[in-house]
C-alpha cells in the first residue's frame, strides 16, 4: 500500500542546533514531494517541494530538504533552528493524484 | 493580504445539529479542498471541486457534503454532526490539482456538545 511514514513524532533540539526531519514513502515511482509547517491552531503552510531536477531543494525559512530516490526519503534540514520554528511539521506525497499526508512531526525548541 | 479565508474560526453546534463551514479564496484558483484533522493526526482529504466537478473521497461519510457556488466559495456541510466530528476543518486551494503547491486557510475549529 502507498504510504507516508514520518517515524519521529516528536523532536527537541536546542536553539541554534542543527534539525532534520525524516520521511520516507513508498510509491511505485517518484512521487511529487512537499514539506508543509503547521503552527499551533494555524493552517498548514508551504516550506519547499520537490517535483524533479535538483535533488536538493531550498525554502522558505532557513529549510532545505534532499531527495534520495535510493532510500525513498525527502528529509527535512536546518543548519540553525530559531525558537521561532517550533510547530508541527507535515510530509505529504502525491503520486497518480492521491495525496498523502505524513503523520506529522512535533518540534519543540528549547531556549 | 489574505488568500483563504475560513469562517468561523470557532464553531460550536450540537449533536445532531446541522452546520455549515465556509471557504473563499482571493487566488482564483481552479480547485478547493476540504481536509478534516484531528488532535494530532494528518489532515485528511474529504473531498474536492476542480471547478464545478465534485470529487469525493471513498472513505467520506455521506453526513460530509459540500457546495461550491462559484470560484471563490466553498461550503462544508455536516447534516448531523457526531462527537466523532469534533475536529479542525481545514479548506486549501490550488491551481490545478494535486501536483500544485496547496495554500491552507487558518482552518475552522468544530466543537460538538
Amino acid at each position: 500500500a502507498q504510504s507516508v511514514t514520518q517515524p519521529d513524532i516528536h523532536i527537541t533540539v536546542s536553539e541554534g542546533a542543527s534539525l532534520e526531519l525524516r520521511c520516507n514513502y513508498s510509491y511505485g515511482a517518484t512521487p511529487y514531494l512537499f514539506w508543509y509547517v503547521q503552527s499551533p491552531g494555524q493552517g498548514l503552510q508551504l516550506l519547499l517541494k520537490y517535483f524533479s531536477g535538483d535533488t536538493l531543494v531550498q525554502g522558505i525559512k532557513g529549510f532545505e530538504a534532499e531527495f534520495k530516490r535510493s532510500q525513498s526519503s525527502f528529509n527535512l534540514r536546518k543548519p540553525s533552528v530559531h525558537w521561532s520554528d517550533a510547530a508541527e511539521y507535515f510530509c505529504a506525497v502525491v503520486n497518480n493524484n492521491d495525496m498523502r499526508f505524513g503523520a506529522g512531526t512535533r518540534l519543540t525548541v528549547k531556549p | 493580504d489574505a488568500m483563504v479565508i475560513q469562517n468561523p474560526r470557532y464553531q460550536v453546534t450540537q449533536f445532531g445539529k446541522p452546520v455549515t463551514l465556509s471557504c473563499s479564496q482571493t487566488l482564483n484558483h481552479n480547485v478547493m479542498y476540504w481536509y478534516q484533522q484531528k488532535s494530532s493526526q494528518a489532515p485528511k482529504l474529504l473531498f474536492h471541486y476542480y471547478d464545478k466537478d465534485f470529487n469525493n473521497e471513498a472513505d467520506t461519510p455521506d453526513n460530509f457534503q459540500s457546495r461550491r457556488p462559484n470560484t471563490s466559495f466553498c461550503f462544508l456541510d455536516i447534516r448531523s454532526p457526531g462527537l466523532g466530528d469534533a475536529a479542525m476543518y481545514l479548506c486549501a486551494t490550488s491551481r490545478e490539482q494535486y501536483q500544485e503547491t496547496q495554500y491552507f486557510g487558518p482552518g475552522t475549529r468544530l466543537l460538538v456538545l
